[in-house]
């Protein structure tokens, strides 16, 4: 079946810092990745679609210069959390399309806490 | 309107009896449907999809659409406090699911 890995599994940081997350499609090649956030309770946000090759799409409200998303290879694409602060701590999952290009398939997720 | 609405719940119902969870979506040009299922701290996991209306099995898993009606749902048969999730009905847009706000099963033993 498809696999998507997500690393790391979860990450404490200082405010103010940056925070890398990678989510690499495993068993397939994917044109496509999402990246959600989750808070405690509520539902899944998403917050931009990664091609790969160009550039994000980025949902409202959502500032693309403090969430900078790399979709550099079929298989890896990566959000960088740029100076962190408390109210970034969230569950961040990654998803990736399935080569048929109609179901998608969700990374573990990465729990991130800012200090 | 929601695109996509679900009942947030909790739904109850006792070990081995049928569960039902039900969504809607807005959007009548929709084609795939999806659900997912969300155990707490973890991320979402496909359990089944379902293109054309009528019904799909799978295992104790059942999913139903109904297109003309904008109505998707999902049956789990002899439930199990395992069940015991969230679970998530999306719907393919263009370029991405929509995803309702899930709905909180409790499988009682």
């Amino acid at each position: 079946g498809a696999v998507v890995s997500q690393h790391p599994s979860w990450v404490i940081c200082k405010s103010g810092t940056s925070v890398k997350i990678e989510c690499r499609s495993l068993d397939f090649q994917a044109t496509t990745m999402f990246w959600y956030r989750q808070f405690p309770k509520q539902s899944l946000m998403l917050m931009a679609t990664s091609n790969e090759g160009s550039k994000a799409t980025y949902e409202q409200g959502v500032e693309k210069d403090k969430f900078l998303i790399n979709h550099a290879s079929l298989t890896l694409s990566t959000l960088t959390v740029t100076s962190a602060h408390p109210e970034d701590s969230s569950f961040y999952i990654c998803s990736a399309r399935s080569p048929d290009q109609e179901t998608q398939y969700f990374g573990p997720g990465t729990r991130l806490l800012v200090l | 309107q929601k695109e996509v609405e679900q009942n947030s719940g909790p739904l109850s119902v006792p070990e081995g009896a049928i569960a039902s969870l039900n969504c809607t979506y807005s959007d009548r040009g929709s084609q795939s449907f999806f659900w997912y299922r969300q155990y707490s701290g973890k991320s979402p996991e496909l359990i089944m999809f379902i293109y054309s209306n009528g019904d799909k099995e799978d295992g104790r898993f059942t999913a139903q659409l109904n297109k003309a009606s904008q109505y998707v749902s999902l049956l789990i048969r002899d439930s199990q406090p395992s069940d015991s999730a969230t679970y998530l009905c999306a719907v393919s847009g263009t370029y991405k699911y929509i995803f309702g706000t899930g709905t909180r099963l409790k499988v009682l033993a």
